[in-house]
């Protein structure tokens, strides 16, 4: 079975910075494409990230451009969100998913981990 | 950026009901970009339907996506108790991809 594992999550304050991490299993990780998706509490669903399956090619919504970066390292079957310079508006459940392509819905997604920015 | 707009906000619905939740896009986008995902309280999103209408593995048969341009459906024929959840449409093939704000769908 696919399984999708997030960490790395938690408090922190405004400017901040938190490093999470997705661990794949199940899968031949290296060959798909994946992403970060974010939900304020009690709000909708919102893209954050996508990286290529060798990391190539990188896209991010406008709003975390510059203050966080997306990568992966496929010899651990694991994708990172380096996420600098937190903001309040950041605080979310934020839950890593495969793509078969660039060109594909967002197939399966992990359990989500919490970031909280708060003073 | 494609906007796009669900309705109804939320739906009162018994089991054994039919339901039909509407996207509509800003703009026009191919069906094949427009994905349903269902969520259900303190879990994360599956995804239902891809390509505007087809379903995803082990998705039953009662779930059906259509619609073409600027408007999609989503329709579940015959409410299970486990439907009972917030269900989102998606459009992944103009970044930023964006998703609606959801149907919530209550029992009556």
């Amino acid at each position: 079975d696919v399984q999708l594992a997030e960490s790395g999550g938690g408090s922190v304050q405004p400017g901040g910075s938190l490093r999470l991490s997705c661990v794949a299993s199940g899968l031949p990780y290296s060959s798909y494409w994946m992403a970060w998706v974010r939900q304020a509490p009690g709000k909708g669903l919102e893209w954050v990230a996508n990286i290529k399956h060798d990391g190539g090619e990188r896209y991010y919504v406008d709003s975390v451009k510059g203050r966080f970066t997306v990568s992966r390292d496929n010899a651990k079957n694991s994708l990172y969100l380096q996420m600098n310079s937190l903001r309040a508006e950041d605080t979310a459940m934020y839950y890593c998913s495969i793509r078969n392509t660039a060109w594909s819905p967002f197939d399966f997604w992990g359990q989500g981990i919490l970031v909280t920015v708060s003073s | 950026e494609i906007v796009l707009t669900q309705s109804p906000g939320t739906l009162s619905l018994s089991p054994g009901d039919r339901a039909t939740l509407s996207c509509r896009a800003s703009q026009s986008i191919s069906g094949t970009y427009l994905a349903w995902y269902q969520q259900k309280p303190g879990q994360a999103p599956r995804l239902l339907i891809y390509g505007a209408s087809s379903r995803a593995t082990g998705i039953p048969d009662r779930f059906s996506g259509s619609g073409s341009g600027t408007d999609f459906t989503l329709t579940i024929t015959g409410l299970e108790p486990e439907d009972f959840a917030v269900y989102y449409c998606q459009q992944f093939g103009s970044s930023p991809y964006t998703f609606g704000l959801g149907t919530k769908v209550q029992i009556k």
